[in-house]
C-alpha cells in the first residue's frame, strides 16, 4: 500500500471549516484514499473515501487532485465534537482489505 | 445496539498470564479484523478473517498470538504467556466483503500486562 505524509497536528475554530492534507505521492490507479478519525478513548470511525473524483457526504468532503498524488479532507462546518485524530489511508479493495493507519493528524477545534 | 461490540473493556493481568477477547461484529458483516493500537500511534493490523477462514496474518502476531472465528459470527484474540510489550488496545473491526472498506470498529479492549 502506498505511504502517505500527513501534518502532526492542527488546530480550527469552531464554526470554521477544517481542511486536512494528505499527500500520497506514490497511490497506484487501483488504490482508493479512505478517511478515517479516532475520538479520544473510541475505536476509529470512516469518514468517506475516493478514487479520482471529489466526493461529499454528510461528515465531509474529500477533494482529490488530479494527479491523485494527493487530497484534502474537508470538514465545512467544525464543531468541538470533531476534535480527533484524522487517518488519510491509501489501498485497495482487494482480498485483504486491512487499512494501514499512520500516525494521523490530531485535529483540535477550538472556541 | 447493533455495533461492533468487545469484551471486556479493560484486561489488567501479570506477566506470563494467558488473556482472551472477544468480539461480535455486525451481524451481517462476514469480514472481521483484530488491530493493535499503542500509545501515539495509529491502529496497525494483525489478522482478518473472512467468515470462519482466517485469510492473513501479520508478522506482528506472533506464536503467543491466535484469533479464532469459529462460526463465523463472533471472534477471539488470546494471547498466551503476555509480556509488558504486549499492554496495548486491541481493536476490533467489520465489514462487508462487498462494500469498499468501510470497517466499523468496536471500543477496543485496553490490555496492561504488569
Amino acid at each position: 500500500d502506498a505511504k502517505t505524509t500527513q501534518p502532526t497536528s492542527m488546530d480550527c475554530a469552531e464554526g470554521r471549516a477544517a481542511n486536512l492534507p494528505c499527500n500520497h505521492s506514490t497511490i497506484s490507479g487501483n488504490e482508493y484514499v479512505y478517511w478515517y478519525r479516532q475520538i479520544h478513548s473510541q475505536g476509529p470511525q470512516y469518514i468517506i473515501h475516493g478514487l479520482k473524483n471529489n466526493e461529499t457526504n454528510e461528515m465531509a468532503s474529500l477533494i482529490i487532485t488530479e494527479d491523485r498524488k494527493s487530497s484534502t479532507l474537508i470538514l465545512p462546518h467544525a464543531t468541538l465534537r470533531d476534535t480527533a485524530v484524522y487517518y488519510c489511508i491509501v489501498g485497495d479493495t482487494g482480498t485483504a482489505s486491512k487499512l494501514t493507519f499512520g500516525t494521523g493528524t490530531r485535529l483540535q477545534v477550538t472556541l | 445496539d447493533t455495533g461492533v461490540s468487545q469484551n471486556p473493556r479493560h484486561k489488567i493481568t501479570k506477566r506470563g498470564q494467558n488473556v482472551t477477547f472477544r468480539c461480535d461484529p455486525i451481524s451481517e458483516h462476514n469480514r472481521l479484523y483484530w488491530y493493535r493500537q499503542t500509545l501515539g500511534q495509529g491502529p496497525e493490523f494483525l489478522t482478518y478473517f473472512q467468515n470462519e477462514a482466517q485469510l492473513e496474518k501479520s508478522r506482528l502476531l506472533s506464536d503467543r498470538f491466535s484469533a479464532e472465528r469459529p462460526k463465523g459470527s463472533f471472534s477471539t484474540l488470546e494471547i498466551q504467556r503476555t509480556e509488558q510489550g504486549d499492554s496495548a488496545m486491541y481493536l476490533c473491526a467489520s465489514s462487508l466483503a462487498s462494500t469498499y472498506n468501510e470497517q466499523f470498529f468496536g471500543p477496543g479492549t485496553r490490555l496492561t500486562v504488569l
